[in-house]
């Protein structure tokens, strides 16, 4: 069966401080594994988008890294404004978008 | 470029009632899929429209159905509403190829009451 977990779901940092958040999936004929972060009544923002492994995308504080069982977003040096739910999404062979359950990111000054 | 449009943007319904939801894609995006996010079960898939045809289907009764119309806008409908199915429900649009990033709009969000 396809599943994403995400880990931890909930991570506390302080400004500065830098931490990776983790993605692992199961996934038969994966077609792209999908970044989001998610503010509080808000839909999800796309971040990255990334189709084999190895492949890595940065974006300002953000790198999404890419292996074939699992993905890790690392944030360096986050601020607080970068508090957040980040979501990690898989699409399957059956062209189906399986979601995390998201890791709840809160950046402390 | 405007990006995804739902609406409404929040309703409150009665046990039993209908209600549709509508979702307008990005210019030039022919995808439309719609999912349900509550706090239990995180963003659950309900399906995917291509080009008028649904494409893909998620494990929901049958009373959460959708369709979409010649210019890409897409609506969803769940009929005979139960307080379970409070929740935010997002629509994603994409190109509709098979790798496609897709891109949320703000969600309507729906209490049954």
């Amino acid at each position: 069966e396809d599943q994403v977990t995400q880990s931890p779901e909930a991570l506390r940092l302080q400004e500065g401080e830098s931490s990776s958040l983790n993605c692992s999936y199961t996934v038969s004929g994966l077609r792209g594994l999908f970044w989001y972060r998610q503010d509080p009544g808000k839909g999800p923002e796309f971040l990255f988008t990334l189709y084999s492994a190895g492949e890595e995308k940065e974006k300002e504080r953000l790198k999404a890294t890419l292996t074939k069982k699992e993905s890790f977003l690392h944030i360096t040096a986050p601020k607080p404004e970068d508090s957040a739910t980040y979501l990690c999404a898989v699409r399957s062979g059956t062209y189906k978008y399986i979601f995390g359950t998201g890791t709840r990111l809160k950046v402390l000054a | 470029k405007a990006g995804v449009t739902q609406t409404p943007r929040y309703l409150i319904k009665t046990r039993g009632q209908q209600v549709t939801l509508s979702c307008s894609p990005i210019s030039g995006h022919r995808s439309v899929s719609w999912y349900q996010q509550t706090p239990g079960q995180g963003l659950q898939f309900l399906f995917e429209y291509f080009s008028e045809t649904q494409r893909n289907k998620g494990n929901f009764p049958g009373r959460f159905s959708g369709r979409q119309f010649s210019n890409s806008r897409s609506e969803m409908n769940v009929s005979t509403l139960e307080l379970g199915d409070s929740a935010l429900y997002l629509c994603a649009s994409s190109v509709g190829q098979e790798s496609d990033t897709i891109y949320f709009g703000e969600g309507s969000w729906l209490t049954v009451v």
